[in-house]
């Protein structure tokens, strides 16, 4: 059974500070892993899409990496903003038919 | 098109009572999910569509709820007899597939409900 697991839990960092948020996963044969946005009581933004056979996607201040092998996935946020404090999910496709969530991140940036 | 859509995005219910919530999906999206989050917690599976067939359900979705999608368009999710437990943030999802592949999820807002 797939497990997804996101440390830490939450998160507070000063403004303007790079980050890493860290997710791994207990079976490797994932079609694709995907990282959301959460706002309080707001649904789920997409930030970046990693297909199993790639290994990392940027989309401007946001970088995730892939690790199939040893079920790892960070993503790393440059230059962080106060605007960035949110929960972040990671997700993972066991099958081409539904995602696995983690808990996910809370992060809080001090302005 | 603006995205996936959910409708209401807040039901308050007392206990007993029979709720709908619907989901309008990307229109070009010929997948369509359901997911269930509560408080502190990762969304949960429920079920999902792939056109108007739905292909799977998790046995967190009892004989209370029940979901369509006919002619593989907008969703309804049904749950009768509310409980309290019922309480949750429902979100819907869709996706396209191309050689059963899914290129990632798009979510809907969510509807928060709340069952007194």
């Amino acid at each position: 059974k797939q497990e997804v697991t996101q440390i830490p839990a939450a998160l507070s960092v000063p403004e303007g500070e790079n980050l890493v948020l860290n997710c791994s996963f207990t079976d490797s044969a994932i079609y694709n892993l995907q990282w959301f946005r959460q706002d309080p009581g707001k649904g789920l933004t997409s930030l970046l899409l990693i297909q199993s056979s790639q290994r990392e996607q940027t989309s401007g201040r946001l970088n995730a990496s892939l690790d199939k092998s040893s079920g790892r996935s960070t993503l790393y946020i440059a230059a962080s903003q106060p605007g960035d404090s949110a929960t972040y999910l990671c997700a993972v496709s066991v099958r081409d038919d539904k995602i696995i969530f983690g808990k996910g991140t809370r992060l809080h940036i001090l302005p | 098109d603006t995205g996936v859509s959910q409708d209401p995005r807040h039901k308050i219910t007392k206990r007993g009572q029979n709720v709908t919530f619907r989901c309008d999906p990307i229109s070009e999206h010929n997948r369509l999910y359901w997911y269930r989050q509560t408080l502190g917690q990762g969304p949960e599976f429920l079920t999902y569509f792939q056109n108007e067939a739905q292909l799977e359900k998790s046995r967190l979705l009892s004989d209370r709820f029940s979901a369509e999608r006919p002619k593989g368009s907008f969703s309804t999710l049904e749950i009768q007899r509310t409980e309290q437990g019922d309480s949750a943030m429902y979100l819907c999802a869709s996706s396209s597939s191309l050689a059963d592949v899914a290129y990632g999820y798009t979510f809907g807002s969510g509807t928060r409900l709340t069952v007194v």
